[in-house]
């Protein structure tokens, strides 16, 4: 099994500012890896497919980068509604697994 | 509008079964490749079992394998996930999601979710 692990656990950052969330594979998963975004209450939403491909209706703040073991999702400037937990999930090999998650909190 | 509704969830008691059922609407349901998708209570997202558009392809989280069991009618543009052998850590929401091979197979809608508890 693939473990994705997310870092950091918690990114307190205010509107406006950039956001840098990592990715990390415990193998190569190629180039995928897929991005979502959880509002607190709500379903996740695809942000990014194939690690740097944005999802239809996803803003140009978000993008992906990476391949093989290391990912990438930056906010370029965060808006209030970007506050929420984000997930990487490989598709490399089954079964397809979810990282730990980041939040993004409001400082 | 494309949606996906799930139900089925409820409360039951360790070591027992409950099947939910994922009604979806707005799109081709038989193009597509299906999952579900769990979340305990304050966790992470957890992978649980996808199927291929056709059916003839399932897949299974090993928390899960030979106790739960994913399935569809395409004419009734419905995915279920049967679940026996219910365990304490088997208490979550629920999500179906619709993958996408168009986006790399990712998950591009969801449900809002079913409550499953496992419970004495």
């Amino acid at each position: 099994e693939i473990v994705l692990t997310q870092s950091p656990a918690t990114l307190s950052l205010s509107p406006g500012e950039r956001a840098t969330l990592s990715c990390r594979a415990s193998q190569s998963v190629s180039n995928y890896l897929a991005w979502y975004q959880q509002r607190p209450g709500q379903a996740p939403r695809l942000l990014i497919y194939d690690a740097s491909n944005r999802a239809t209706g996803i803003p140009a703040r978000f993008s992906g980068s990476g391949s093989g073991t290391d990912f990438t999702l930056t906010i370029s400037s965060l808006e209030p509604e970007d506050f929420a937990v984000y997930y990487c999930q490989q598709r490399s090999n089954w079964p397809l697994t979810f990282g730990g998650g980041t939040k993004v909190e409001n400082k | 509008e494309v949606q996906l509704l799930e139900s089925g969830g409820g409360l039951v008691q360790p070591g027992g079964s409950l099947r939910l059922s994922c009604a979806a609407s707005g799109f081709t349901f038989s193009s597509y490749g299906m999952t579900w998708v769990r979340q305990a209570p304050g966790k992470g997202l957890e992978w649980v079992s996808s199927i291929s558009a056709s059916g003839g392809d399932t897949f299974y989280a090993d928390s899960v394998k030979g106790r739960f069991s994913i399935s569809r009618d395409n004419s009734k543009n419905t995915v279920y996930l049967q679940m026996s052998s219910l365990r304490v850590e088997d208490t979550a929401l629920y999500y179906c999601a619709k993958r996408d091979v168009a986006l790399g197979y990712g998950m591009d809608v969801w449900g809002q979710g079913t409550a499953v508890t496992v419970s004495s």
